[in-house]
């Protein structure tokens, strides 16, 4: 596609609910990341994909949280057990090679635990 | 730690020029970015500079790099309504993530 696609672009789950957010990234870029943007913060990295291995996933806060991207493409980050403070905005971006190349940012998924 | 610090908040009349400010606390940052971010659009990388220049200018925006303070700044020349945004300066160590800051609101009134 033209840019980082993400859907949903907003979601409202109940506490202790299973939650997906899908990231679409630009065709041909070989790498993938996903960080997330609390109210009034900057962005925070979570986890950085090269192909479909995880490279980094060091950012990841537990293991409720998890990411695939089985066929180094759509990757989809997954929360289990969803709690109110996992309430952000949850970015994706991609870049071709990674490394120094420019990294293109999706839209976000508003992800809202009531 | 990695820890990257700007002010919150910055007003400016249109026309002026606006300096953001960005403090970095990892001296081994490679690359230094500034991203856009406007209301329910996403990250817009603006520029970025290699650690090892001091400045880097592409049309009305000027980069100014102090690694010895490890300061970075970016000037915005003829500061227009369309430039009130949040402004994030960012830093990557092994180029695989980005350290944002909290980013800093530019408010330009006319």
């Amino acid at each position: 596609g033209a840019g980082v696609s993400q859907t949903p672009s907003n979601k409202v789950t109940e506490k202790g609910k299973y939650v997906e957010l899908r990231c679409d990234p630009i065709s041909g870029h070989t790498a993938l990341y996903w960080y997330r943007q609390s109210l009034g913060q900057g962005p925070e990295f979570l986890i950085y994909f090269q192909g479909t291995g995880a490279a980094d996933d060091s950012g990841l806060p537990n293991d409720r949280f998890f990411a695939v991207r089985p066929e180094g493409s759509v990757s989809t980050l997954k929360i289990q057990r969803t709690e109110r403070g996992d309430s952000a905005v949850y970015l994706c971006a991609s870049s071709l090679t990674g490394g120094k190349n420019t990294i293109y940012f999706g839209e976000g998924s508003w992800l809202t635990v009531v | 730690g990695e820890d990257v610090e700007q002010s919150l908040f910055l007003s400016v009349r249109e026309g002026d020029s606006s300096v953001i400010n960005c403090t970095y606390t990892d001296s081994s940052s490679t690359y230094l970015y500034w991203y856009k971010q406007e209301p329910g659009a996403g990250l817009q990388l603006l520029t970025y500079i290699f650690s090892n220049m001091d400045m880097k200018q592409d049309q009305r925006l000027t980069v100014l790099l102090n690694k010895k303070d490890k300061h970075l700044s970016l000037r915005i020349a003829d500061t227009q309504t369309g430039d009130s945004a949040i402004y994030f300066c960012a830093e990557s160590v092994n180029t695989d993530k980005l350290i944002f800051g909290t980013g800093t609101r530019l408010q330009v009134f006319p």
